[in-house]
């Protein structure tokens, strides 16, 4: 079974730069997570999608973040304009169904440097 | 919202000890609680969860147990190894919206 995959890998940008995330997730996963994960700490949820439905984006930053899941499949995410506290590593993660509290499949992350 | 609390942040133990990791939550509805594994650059992995209608589960070295009363679970790992090393993260999913809440994470490290 192919894992999530996300891309690019690292990303360095300056700041008020726009930077956009790629998130492709494990095939018939319907929930699809964005983390936020600064060094030192635990993963911040920043937007739950249920298919291509927004199920939570309490914690999305709304005037420079944005994301979408067309389709219910892949996801983006942008950031515009980037900050210095943006830097963080940028983690998708998927799972079967919500609602039955199955384990989140992560993917490997972007690294994005705001410089 | 959620409130997840980890101790201990840091945790330095000699191959073959226990540790012992400790989350507390504060919505009472809360109901499902996975534990990860970070190794360093790589991506979380969940290594063992628990429901909460089971008060302890195990998995060879690994246990989790729960005391929904007190709020708050535990991650064992018996006989530590070398390769148990890495920062281990607890999460909370909330009763109602099921929405994952993480702590700040534990630094295990395993001294051979």
């Amino acid at each position: 079974e192919a894992g999530v995959a996300q891309s690019p890998r690292y990303k360095i940008i300056e700041k008020r730069q726009s930077v956009a995330f790629w998130c492709n997730p494990i095939s018939g996963h319907a929930t699809l997570y964005w983390y936020q994960q600064i060094l030192g700490q635990g993963p911040k949820l920043l937007i739950q999608f249920q298919n291509n439905g927004v199920v939570d984006d309490s914690q999305l930053p709304k005037d420079r973040f944005s994301a979408e899941r067309l389709k219910g499949v892949d996801s983006t995410l942008k950031i515009q304009p980037a900050k210095l506290e943006d830097s963080a590593v940028y983690l998708c993660a998927s799972s079967p169904r919500q609602g039955l509290n199955t384990e989140a499949f992560f993917g490997q992350g972007t690294r994005l440097t705001v410089v | 919202g959620e409130n997840v609390e980890q101790h201990p942040s840091t945790l330095s133990v000699q191959e073959g000890d226990s540790a012992v990791i400790k989350c507390t939550y504060s919505d009472s509805a809360s109901n499902y609680f996975p534990w990860y594994k970070q190794e360093l650059g790589k991506r979380p992995q969940l290594i063992i969860d628990i429901r909460s209608n089971v008060g302890e589960k195990k998995d060879q070295r690994i246990a989790v147990t729960l005391n929904k009363t007190a709020k708050h679970f535990s991650l064992h790992i018996t006989e530590t190894q070398p390769e148990d090393s890495a920062v281990y993260f607890c999460a909370v999913h909330s009763g109602g919206s099921y929405i994952p809440t993480f702590g700040r994470g534990t630094s295990l490290i395993v001294h051979p």
